[in-house]
């Protein structure tokens, strides 16, 4: 049972068009961690959120840490075809990673 | 830098069988992690090592599963034998130290069993 829920499981979009996935759970976490996973490949870390409220920008990905450490976002503005990828948040707790299930995102040129 | 290197990338085995993979992490880590990722699903720690150490191996499932990390270097996961539901990309992965920082994840190993 994974207790991160990661909405939507899968989303498809054309070059250009902005997108929001989710990352829920009903624990709180010392810190939250997105992972960007290309097939065949090992989840590659994009950033690691702390304080609540934190909102952080990698170009044109933003990420946002919810109030109460218990939620996250990842916005990806514009996308481009190398956005392509299964994105996966990982809540820390007593030092180890709990990852949710991912979202899949396709970008079309 | 070189990363985290796995082998082998692909496998192939029949039930019952044994299989075995092997991970060298990047130099100077002192932590490795196994992960076992099934299709659809996050990846899922099986155990953790300090060094040489095991730190935690509490969703180590250990009637056949099995890993060791002799002189805190390199690591081996052992599955024997293999039941159908162990079919999964086996990520083996290494961080300086523990406590939820950067983990650096090396490309898997894809175990099929038939």
């Amino acid at each position: 049972t994974q207790l991160l829920e990661q909405s939507p499981q899968f989303l498809s979009i054309q070059e250009g068009e902005n997108l929001t996935v989710y990352c829920n759970s009903s624990s709180v976490f010392s810190s939250l961690q997105w992972y960007r996973q290309e097939p065949g490949e090992g989840p590659v870390l994009l950033v690691t959120v702390v304080t609540g409220g934190e909102v952080k920008k990698l170009k044109r990905l933003t990420f946002q840490f919810g109030d109460a450490r218990k939620d996250s976002s990842l916005h990806i503005t514009a996308a481009q075809p190398g956005d392509t990828g299964l994105y996966l948040c990982a809540g820390v707790s007593w030092g180890k990673l709990q990852f949710g299930a991912g979202t899949q995102v396709v970008v079309t040129p | 830098e070189a990363g985290v290197a796995q082998s082998p990338r692909y496998k192939i085995i029949e039930k019952r069988q044994s299989v075995a993979f092997w991970c060298n992490p990047i130099s100077g880590h002192a932590t490795l992690y196994w992960y076992q990722q099934i299709l659809g699903q996050g990846p899922k720690l099986l155990i953790q090592f300090q060094n040489n150490g095991v730190v935690d191996d509490s969703q180590l499932p250990k009637d056949r599963f099995s890993a060791e990390r002799l002189k805190g270097v390199d690591s081996t996961l052992k599955i024997q034998p293999a039941k159908l539901e162990d079919s999964a990309v086996y990520l083996c992965a290494s961080s300086p130290t523990g406590g939820g920082n950067e983990q650096y994840f090396g490309p898997g190993t894809r175990l099929t069993v038939t």
